[in-house]
C-alpha cells in the first residue's frame, strides 16, 4: 500500500487570505499526479493533472507546482472566497494504471 | 451533456444478497475505475479497467467483481455483500488512463444490514 498524505487536514481561513496545501507521495515510479476539488453532496472535479517535474499549473486563483524528486506537490489558492471552501484531493498515478489519493484537505472560507 | 451516470444512488441490502451497481459514461473514454470512499480514509481504488476486456484490480478488490464487455459500461458486482462493504462508492472514467483527468459519477450511497 501506496502513501499518500495532505496536510493540514484542515483549514479555516479569511475570505482574501491566501493559502497553500500540500501533498506528499513516493518519489519513485512516478507517472502522474492528479488533483480534486471535492464539495459536499458533489463528485470530485480535476483541477489539475500534472507529469513532470518542475511542472507548474494554473487556473484562475488556484495554481499548482510539482516536486516528483522530492515526492511533493502544493496547491495554493490566491484570495480566497468562500466558493472555494471545500476538499481538496491529490492522487499520485503508480506504474501508469492505478490511484492513491490522499485523505484530503478541507478549506473553509470564512466571509 | 459528457456525463457518468451510476444506479441506483442509494442502497440498503442484507447481507449475501447479490447486488450490482451499474456505471455507463458517454464520452468514449478507454479508462475506467471504481473507487469506494470510507469516513478517515482516502478515496481507495477497487478495480480499473484499460480498456473493454482489460480489468485489473485496485488496492482493495477483495469481495467485488467487475466486468468490461462495453466500452461504455462498467458495472460493480458484490456476489455475497458483507457489513464491511457499507461506503460510499464512485465510477470514474478518462480518456487515456492516468495521463488525463478522471470524470466522477455522482456516487452510490450501499449499506450492507
Amino acid at each position: 500500500i501506496l502513501n499518500v498524505e495532505q496536510s493540514p487536514q484542515s483549514l479555516h481561513v479569511q475570505e482574501g487570505d491566501s493559502t497553500n496545501f500540500t501533498c506528499s507521495f513516493p518519489s519513485s515510479n512516478f507517472y502522474a499526479l492528479h488533483w480534486y476539488r471535492w464539495e459536499t453532496a458533489k463528485s470530485p472535479e480535476a483541477l489539475f493533472v500534472m507529469t513532470l517535474n518542475g511542472d507548474e499549473k494554473k487556473k484562475g486563483r488556484i495554481s499548482a507546482t510539482l516536486n516528483t524528486k522530492e515526492g511533493y506537490s502544493y496547491l495554493y489558492i490566491k484570495g480566497s472566497q468562500p466558493e472555494d471552501s471545500a476538499t481538496y484531493l491529490c492522487a499520485f498515478c503508480h506504474t501508469g494504471n492505478q490511484f492513491y489519493f490522499g485523505t484530503g484537505t478541507s478549506l473553509t472560507v470564512i466571509p | 451533456e459528457a456525463q457518468v451516470t451510476q444506479n441506483p444512488r442509494y442502497l440498503i441490502t442484507v447481507t449475501g444478497k447479490k447486488l450490482t451497481v451499474t456505471c455507463s459514461q458517454n464520452m468514449n473514454h478507454e479508462y475506467m475505475s471504481w473507487y469506494r470512499q470510507d469516513p478517515g480514509l482516502g478515496l481507495r481504488q477497487i478495480y480499473y479497467s484499460m480498456n473493454v476486456e482489460v480489468t485489473d484490480k485496485g488496492d482493495v478488490p477483495e469481495g467485488y467483481k467487475v466486468s468490461r464487455k462495453e466500452k461504455r459500461n462498467f458495472p460493480l458486482i458484490l456476489e455475497s455483500p458483507s457489513p464491511n462493504q457499507t461506503s460510499l462508492y464512485f465510477c470514474a472514467s478518462s480518456g487515456q488512463g492516468v495521463y488525463n483527468e478522471q470524470f466522477f459519477g455522482p456516487g452510490t450511497r450501499l449499506t450492507v444490514l
